[in-house]
């Protein structure tokens, strides 16, 4: 069964606007989370992470907000620039498990 | 430094052929791990290893796959008999590991795409 969910398939965003990405899970277990942007033809790269201790946390364009109560996170990227337009995976795990379980991704596509 | 690397980055085979997908994580990463990615999905786990030792290999689909660490460092997968629902992307990452916690971070190498005829 999918654990982690990433409800939209896509996302177009003006360059200069904000992006955000949702995603939710459904493992009570999971306690850190981390969020991979993935090009073409290239291995996902780690973006940033949070750890269910805080409920944000920011890394110079890019903020995660996680919402435990709601087993909800999502990824705001501002401002969007072209770079930004790839896939976009949220990805969670357990402090006493170690394997990641992916959502199926977001396409982000930024338009000039 | 480097990061993770994989070779082949493409291998195309027949079915029921053998193949082997290589995988040299980050130096001093002590934990490494294979996923496989099929098309609009994400990443699911296979197997992983802490240091030498399958710690969990509880992903594997069946018995025709197969995975190593002889050294702790590189990583063989290996599928045998292939079929047509093994094509994929598959994946290697590796991490520090030291310990339980929050903070280890688990980088990918770029992926073999296994496409079987």
């Amino acid at each position: 069964d999918q654990q982690v969910k990433q409800n939209s398939p896509s996302l177009s965003v003006q360059e200069g606007r904000i992006s955000i990405l949702n995603c939710d899970y459904t493992n009570s277990m999971f306690d850190y989370f981390l969020w991979y942007k993935k090009y073409p033809a290239e291995g996902p790269t780690f973006l940033i992470s949070i750890s269910s201790i805080k409920d944000k946390n920011e890394d110079g364009r890019f903020t995660v907000f996680l919402n435990k109560s709601a087993k909800h996170l999502s990824l705001h990227i501002v401002p969007s620039q072209p770079g930004d337009s790839a896939v976009y995976f949220c990805a969670a795990s357990g402090s006493n498990d170690y394997k990641l379980s992916f959502g199926a991704g977001t396409t982000v596509t930024v338009r000039a | 430094g480097a990061g993770v690397s994989q070779t082949p980055s493409n291998k195309v085979t027949e079915k029921g052929k053998y193949v082997e997908l290589r995988c040299d994580p980050i130096s001093g990463h002590t934990a490494l791990y294979w996923y496989r990615q099929s098309l609009g999905q994400g990443p699911e786990f296979l197997i992983y290893f802490q240091g030498t030792g399958a710690a969990d290999d509880s992903g594997l689909p069946n018995d025709r796959f197969f995975a190593v660490r002889p050294e702790g460092s590189v990583s063989t997968l290996k599928i045998q008999r292939t079929e047509r629902g093994d094509s994929a992307v598959y994946l290697c990452a590796s991490s520090l590991r030291q310990g339980r916690g929050y903070t280890d971070t688990q980088y990918f190498g770029p992926g073999t795409r296994l496409t079987v005829l």
